[in-house]
């Protein structure tokens, strides 16, 4: 069972301050790492699909980082609004033979304080 | 617009009961998989689908069961053999399945309980 860890899992953020959050995954056999956020009573909307080491994606005032080598991945939010509380989830898809399926963290819960 | 059903919203299942859950998507997508979500874990895969009348076994495969004849339709069964199905369960789909860069597009979800 891969273990894909988010940290923390759940933020209080002052609305127009800025905020990151992490998610861990396996350090070898990596192919791919999304991101998705959650609104309440929503679906979950893809953020990004991130494959190269060292890959900085930027969506908006939302953007995140990939370090495969150390196993991590960052997500940042830049002069955080209301519209931005929701649940943040990463998901890691491994390479090796017979394991082509997401494995999801836990999600960090961000609620915006207007 | 084009996007994934799952219906219904809200389903309650009696003892020993079989209940299917419905997903339908129009996106053209090959690969369709299956969730289950329970409070403090992360979503689980049941089943997936990278093509039509083809279907593997995620990681909770047991007391389901899925279809798929339709490219369009993955129709989730929750079986009397499931016996802890309470929760709320999520159909997603993409474009291609196994190791593809494409993100999954989710439903709204389907909560079931147990009466």
């Amino acid at each position: 069972i891969l273990n894909v860890e988010q940290s923390p899992q759940s933020l209080h953020v002052q609305e127009g301050d800025s905020t990151n959050f992490t998610c861990s995954f396996p350090s070898s056999n990596f192919y791919a790492l999304h991101w998705y956020r959650w609104e309440t009573a929503k679906s979950p909307e893809a953020l990004f699909v991130m494959t190269l080491n060292g890959d900085e994606k930027k969506k908006g005032q939302i953007s995140a980082t990939l370090n495969t080598k150390e196993g991590y991945s960052y997500l940042y939010i830049k002069g955080s609004q209301p519209e931005d509380s929701a649940t943040y989830l990463c998901a890691f898809l491994g390479s090796n033979f017979g394991n082509e399926k997401l494995t999801f963290g836990t999600g960090t819960r961000l609620t915006i304080i207007p | 617009d084009g996007g994934i059903t799952q219906s219904p919203k809200y389903l309650f299942r009696k003892e020993g009961q079989n209940v299917t859950l419905s997903c339908e998507q129009n996106l053209n997508h090959d690969a369709m998989y299956w969730y289950r979500q329970d409070p403090g874990q992360g979503l689980r895969l049941i089943y997936y689908s990278q093509i039509v009348n083809d279907f593997q076994k995620g990681d909770i495969a047991e007391g389901y069961s899925v279809s798929r004849e339709k490219k369009e339709s993955f129709p989730l069964t929750v079986t009397s053999a499931q016996k802890n199905p309470t929760a709320f369960y999520l159909c997603a789909s993409s474009i291609e399945g196994g190791y593809s860069n494409q993100p999954q597009h989710f439903g709204d979800g389907t909560r079931l309980s147990i009466l």
